[in-house]
């Protein structure tokens, strides 16, 4: 595919689960970034990986959120002991290296019971 | 600190014009993004601003003041398809910092 892939689309979980949501961007593109889109709110950014630079993770929530992004390609951000203030739509982004233009997937909608 | 502002909300007719402002407070300003978002889909590229000045694009244009900290974006002729979520971002530090979006409703 062309474009930033994530999955799931959606997520049902209960509270004090962990989640996974998983996010390929597209193909050669050096930048990956997560953002939360909560109701009603702004995208807020997450973290952003570059290379193989140590991420900025700087606007990560808490401990219980983390992510990785293995070969340089597809990355996983994972929520540990899920709360109902997570539920949100997680968005995925990718930019080629030398570029500016950030792409988007569609995102993960989550919903902690 | 970082500090966006948009209207939250819009309403315009088909086929007029309509203009969302948006007015920012960061350090470290790189640029000025517009984003289209329709519901439950994925945010899209409409703009990219650096320097002072409007950039046209087709029914699209977008105007960056950096000495005000202000941009608008223009959308002309406006089309049903155009009602959607308008997301202004700013760029520090490689990363968007957006505001919380203009919801616009064209009605008929």
């Amino acid at each position: 595919g062309a474009g930033v892939s994530q999955s799931p689309s959606n997520k049902v979980t209960e509270k004090g689960k962990d989640v996974e949501l998983r996010c390929d961007p597209i193909s050669g593109h050096t930048a990956l970034y997560w953002y939360r889109q909560s109701l009603g709110q702004g995208l807020e950014f997450l973290i952003y990986f570059q290379g193989n630079s140590a991420p900025d993770k700087s606007g990560l929530p808490s401990d219980r959120f983390s992510a990785e992004r293995t070969g340089g390609s597809v990355s996983t951000l994972t929520i540990q002991r899920t709360q109902q203030e997570d539920s949100a739509v997680y968005l995925c982004a990718s930019r080629e290296g030398t570029g500016d233009i950030q792409y988007f997937g569609a995102g993960t909608r989550l919903s902690v019971l | 600190g970082q500090n966006i502002d948009q209207p939250t909300e819009m309403t315009a007719t088909e086929g007029a014009i309509v203009q969302i402002n948006c007015t920012y407070q960061t350090s470290g300003f790189n640029g000025l993004f517009w984003y289209q978002q329709h519901a439950g889909e994925a945010p899209t590229f409409l703009s990219y601003n650096v320097l002072d000045g409007l950039e046209e694009k087709g029914r699209f244009s977008s105007f960056l003041s950096r000495s005000k900290g202000y941009s608008y974006l223009l959308l002309k002729e406006l089309q049903m398809k155009d009602s959607a979520s308008y997301l202004c971002a700013v760029t520090q530090g490689g990363k968007l910092i957006f505001g919380q979006g203009t919801e616009l409703s064209v009605k008929p």
